[in-house]
C-alpha cells in the first residue's frame, strides 16, 4: 500500500493564479480531509469528506473548493491564490467506522508571490 | 471559543529520562484525544488514542493521560532517546481539531 500521496510536493504560484493540490489514498478510505499548517498555528481543517459525493468545510475553507468523486481522490481547489495561501497542505484518511486514526500524506509547500 | 494549548517552548531532556508533554484544552468535551508525532518535512504519524473513559493508555515506553475534570492530557516517553526528538501534536474530535505541538529534543 502505498498509503495517502500527494502532488505535487513543492509549488511556487503567482497571485490571482488557481491550481489543484491532487491527494489520493489507496487504503479505501471514507474519511478524506485536507489541512493547512502555519507556524504558530497548528493544523487547521479546511475541507473534509465522509465518502465520495459528501462534502464539507471545516474551520477555514474561504478560497478552497473540494470534490469527492470517488474514493480514492480528494483533490483541493484553489480558485485564485492569494499570499494568505503560503502554507503547507496535509490530505489525511481514515476508516469512518472502525478507527479514527488518521493516515496523513507527506504534504505538498505551496508559496504564493 | 474551542482552545487547545501545547507548551510552545521545546522541550530539551537528557536521554533515558522520561519526557513529558501536556495538552489543556478549554470549551470542549472531547470523547477522546490522539497524539501524534510529527518529524521536520513529513506528515504526522498516529501514536495513541485515548477515550474520555479511559484514565491511561500505554504502548511500548509511550503512556498517555487524560482528565476530563482538569482537561489535560499528559503524554510521557519513558527511556527517551535521541531518535524520539520531533514536533507532538494533541488533537480533539473526530474532525480533529490540532494543538501547535511541542518540540521535543533528546540529546545524549
Amino acid at each position: 500500500n502505498a498509503g495517502v500521496t500527494q502532488t505535487p510536493k513543492f509549488q511556487v504560484l503567482k497571485t490571482g493564479q488557481s491550481m489543484t493540490l491532487q491527494c489520493a489514498q489507496d487504503m479505501n478510505h471514507e474519511y478524506m480531509s485536507w489541512y493547512r499548517q502555519d507556524p504558530g498555528m497548528g493544523l487547521r481543517l479546511i475541507h473534509y469528506s465522509v465518502g465520495a459525493g459528501i462534502t464539507d468545510q471545516g474551520e477555514v475553507p474561504n478560497g478552497y473548493n473540494v470534490s469527492r468523486s470517488t474514493t480514492e481522490d480528494f483533490p483541493l481547489r484553489l480558485l485564485s491564490a492569494a499570499p494568505s495561501q503560503t502554507s503547507v497542505y496535509f490530505c489525511a484518511s481514515r476508516d469512518l467506522f472502525s478507527s479514527y486514526e488518521q493516515y496523513f500524506g507527506p504534504g505538498t509547500r505551496l508559496t504564493v508571490t | 471559543s474551542q482552545k487547545i494549548e501545547q507548551n510552545s517552548e521545546a522541550l530539551n531532556i537528557q536521554e533515558g529520562k522520561t519526557a513529558t508533554l501536556t495538552c489543556n484544552y478549554t470549551n470542549y468535551s472531547p470523547a477522546y484525544l490522539q497524539w501524534y508525532r510529527q518529524d521536520p518535512g513529513r506528515g504526522p504519524v498516529f501514536l495513541l488514542l485515548i477515550r474520555e473513559n479511559e484514565k491511561e493508555k500505554r504502548k511500548e515506553r509511550l503512556k498517555v493521560t487524560f482528565d476530563t475534570t482538569l482537561k489535560q492530557s499528559l503524554f510521557h516517553i519513558t527511556a527517551s532517546q535521541p531518535a524520539d526528538s520531533a514536533t507532538y501534536l494533541c488533537a480533539l474530535h473526530d474532525k480533529l481539531i490540532f494543538g501547535t505541538g511541542t518540540r521535543l529534543q533528546v540529546f545524549p
